[in-house]
């Protein structure tokens, strides 16, 4: 059972535009969400992340936004750039534990 | 860079094998995790050690074991390997005040 899922593997868009980067998750003891980036050959890179008390969190271009009634996440990266091309993770940890959840990723390519 | 260490970084070997992989923390952290990624999907958390005791034991086969020495770095025994062992294998630390984790590089095991 897929506890948090990345429904697209896969998102192209140009430079300079918006990247949006979407997650559900379906525990109700989640409390704690992050976004992972990996590069090939490389460990996921630590990006930005967002507690349950809030409903966005902003770094730079990148703006996590947190619907807690839909258990939908998503990244916004403005703008886009080529070097942000890498497959994004989405994670959640439970309260109490801090052990991570991961769904399964989604590629993003940013074409110049 | 993470400051989080993985030695080796690919491992080759056959089935019925025992190996040993390794990791050492950013400095002053206490936590270590262990995660498996198995063909591009999500990171699956294995085990999670603090300060030398086992505190979180996620999806981890009996076959594998962990442990977390005095100066904190920390080893995972994959014994009786199978085929399905073959994954990127990735440790990670984090302070135990926050959610986040920071990422080794990995080690990439082939089980032949």
């Amino acid at each position: 059972d897929q506890q948090v899922k990345q429904n697209s593997p896969s998102l192209s868009v140009q430079e300079g535009r918006i990247s949006i980067l979407n997650c559900d998750y379906t525990n109700s003891m989640f409390d704690y969400f992050l976004w992972y980036k990996k590069y090939p050959a490389e460990g996921p890179t630590f990006l930005i992340s967002i507690s349950s008390i809030k409903d966005k969190n902003e770094d730079g271009r990148f703006t996590v936004f947190l619907n807690k009634s839909a258990k939908h996440l998503s990244l916004h990266i403005v703008p886009s750039q080529p070097g942000d091309s890498a497959v994004y993770f989405c994670a959640a940890s439970a309260k109490g534990r801090r052990a991570l959840t991961f769904g399964s990723g989604t590629r993003l390519q940013v074409q110049p | 860079d993470s400051g989080v260490t993985q030695t080796p970084k690919h491992l080759i070997t056959a089935t019925g094998q025992r190996v040993t992989l390794r990791c050492s923390p950013r400095s002053g952290d206490l936590s270590v995790y262990w995660y498996q990624q198995s063909l591009d999907q999500g990171l699956q958390f294995l085990i999670q050690y603090y300060n030398g005791e086992e505190r979180a034991k996620g999806n981890i086969l009996e076959r594998f074991s962990a442990q977390q020495f005095p100066d904190l770095h920390s080893e995972l025994n994959l014994s009786s390997l199978e085929l399905g062992d073959s994954a990127l294998y990735f440790c990670a630390s984090g302070p135990d005040s926050y959610n986040e984790q920071f990422f080794g590089p990995g080690t990439r095991l082939t089980v032949l």
